[in-house]
């Protein structure tokens, strides 16, 4: 089955504890996305990455970290810097860039406390 | 400019109604324009998508107008069903751009129920 995975899907921390999401993707998408979803706010850009090895910030990107060592593998570290950390945090990945369709991830609900 | 402005935040439709979501932006630059549907505790799926060189595309129950000098575009789902009950995200981008304007940008949803 080809698709995007992301764990777990549950994830607790306590605060000042830096936490890294996993994302793995089996398309050979070469774009991989992450975006954070809080309630009535839509899904807002953390961090991109078009090929591996690089990665550039979204909007939203203060406090987080990425790394693109492999084409199939994204992981995002939410810090300590990160103020509001609780959140749901999707995966996403695609050909490239639009209008190539995102595929996303089934989405990590991280609670900070 | 970057915005794009979705309305209504919820919508409650009876079921065989029509649902009616609304987007607007700004950035004349936008040149792609698609709708993700959610499910709860899911990620986003693309449902339709539409270019400005067209004002309308249907794909079954699901119909996006697009209104280029109003610049806005709205999702219609024609005869409502309780199983589509999701959350609606409209999405922009200008994709002839790239670089970081080719990245979508996401309205903030909007929560339909159907009832049955």
């Amino acid at each position: 089955d080809g698709g995007i995975t992301q764990s777990p899907k549950y994830l607790f921390r306590k605060e000042g504890q830096n936490v890294t999401l996993s994302c793995e993707q089996n398309l050979n998408h070469d774009a991989m996305y992450w975006y954070r979803q809080d309630p009535g706010q839509g899904l807002r850009l953390i961090y991109y990455s078009q090929i591996v090895n690089d990665f550039q910030k979204g909007d939203i990107a203060e406090g987080y970290s990425v790394s693109r060592e492999k084409k199939e593998s994204f992981p995002l570290t939410v810090t300590s810097a990160q103020k509001n950390p609780t959140a749901f945090y999707l995966c996403a990945s695609s050909l490239g860039q639009a209008p190539y369709e995102q595929y996303f991830g089934p989405g990590t609900r991280l609670t900070v406390t | 400019q970057q915005q794009v402005k979705q309305s209504p935040q919820s919508l409650i439709v009876q079921k065989g109604g029509i649902s009616i979501i609304n987007c607007a932006y700004e950035n004349t630059a936008f040149d792609y324009f698609p709708w993700y549907q959610q499910f709860p505790g899911k990620g986003p799926a693309l449902l339709i998508a539409i270019r400005p060189d067209v004002s309308e595309k249907k794909e079954g129950r699901f119909t996006i107008s697009f209104n280029k000098s109003a610049k806005q575009f709205s999702l219609h789902i024609m005869d409502s069903q309780p199983g589509d009950s999701a959350t609606y995200f409209c999405a922009a981008s200008a994709m002839n751009y790239g670089g970081s304007q080719g990245n979508l940008i996401f309205g903030k949803g909007t929560k339909l129920s159907v009832k049955p």
